[in-house]
């Protein structure tokens, strides 16, 4: 059962254009939602991300927007460029008590191209 | 890397034999996790750990097992690997108490099982 659903799977761009990925979630009892980005041989690495007491978040270039009626939280890459290609994970977790950090529900992930 | 190694980083190994994956850390840190990652799945949960020989089941705990005798060492084993259990495996710390701690991940060890 996949708790959070990311689309699209893959995506393509050119250098400037602004590629936009998407989770929903149906936990309503997630409370903080991450991106994590990937490089290839490389591990995931935290990129930004968002509570759902705001709608969204910008750090730099990255923007997470977030509709908490619509449990959906989307990514967005402001003049994307060749070296952010890499594969793009959003995530959630729920606040449990001590162990429950870092049990993350990642989704499937997408793997971004933006050609130069 | 947040001073986290993975060995090995690649294996092959043959149905029902087991094997053992070895996550060190150098800070010391109490949390560790496991997570594996497959296509159409993102990363999944396996075991985690929050000190030594404190460990707990993932969402996808079945078939595998963890030790932690040290801190700064977080093994995982599959008892009797099979092919469902080719895939990349990653070892993740968080450095800070809290549910906004990043995950740390290592370099990942990606199993073959034929």
């Amino acid at each position: 059962q996949q708790q959070v659903k990311q689309s699209p799977q893959s995506l393509i761009v050119q250098k400037g254009g602004i590629p936009i990925i998407n989770c929903a979630y149906e936990n309503t009892a997630f409370d903080y939602f991450p991106w994590y980005q990937q490089f290839p041989g490389k591990g995931p690495a935290l990129l930004i991300a968002i509570r759902p007491d705001v709608s969204e978040k910008k750090e730099g270039r990255f923007t997470i927007s977030f509709n908490k009626s619509a449990k959906q939280f989307s990514l967005h890459i402001m003049d994307s460029q060749p070296g952010d290609s890499a594969t793009y994970f959003c995530a959630a977790s729920e606040n449990a008590g001590g162990t429950s950090y870092g049990k993350l529900t990642f989704g499937q992930g997408t793997i971004l191209t933006v050609h130069p | 890397d947040a001073g986290i190694t993975q060995s090995p980083r690649h294996k092959v190994t043959e149905t029902g034999t087991p094997v053992t994956l070895r996550c060190h850390q150098t800070e010391n840190h109490r949390y560790m996790y496991w997570y594996r990652q497959d296509p159409g799945h993102g990363l999944r949960l396996i075991h985690y750990s929050y000190g030594v020989k404190d460990t707990d089941k993932g969402e996808v705990s079945d078939g595998y097992s963890v030790s932690r005798s040290k801190t700064e060492d977080f093994l995982l084993t599959l008892e009797s690997a099979t092919s469902s259990q080719t895939s990349v495996y990653f070892c993740a710390i968080s450095t800070v108490w809290g549910q906004d701690s990043p995950l740390h991940f290592g370099n990942g060890t990606r199993l073959t099982v034929t």
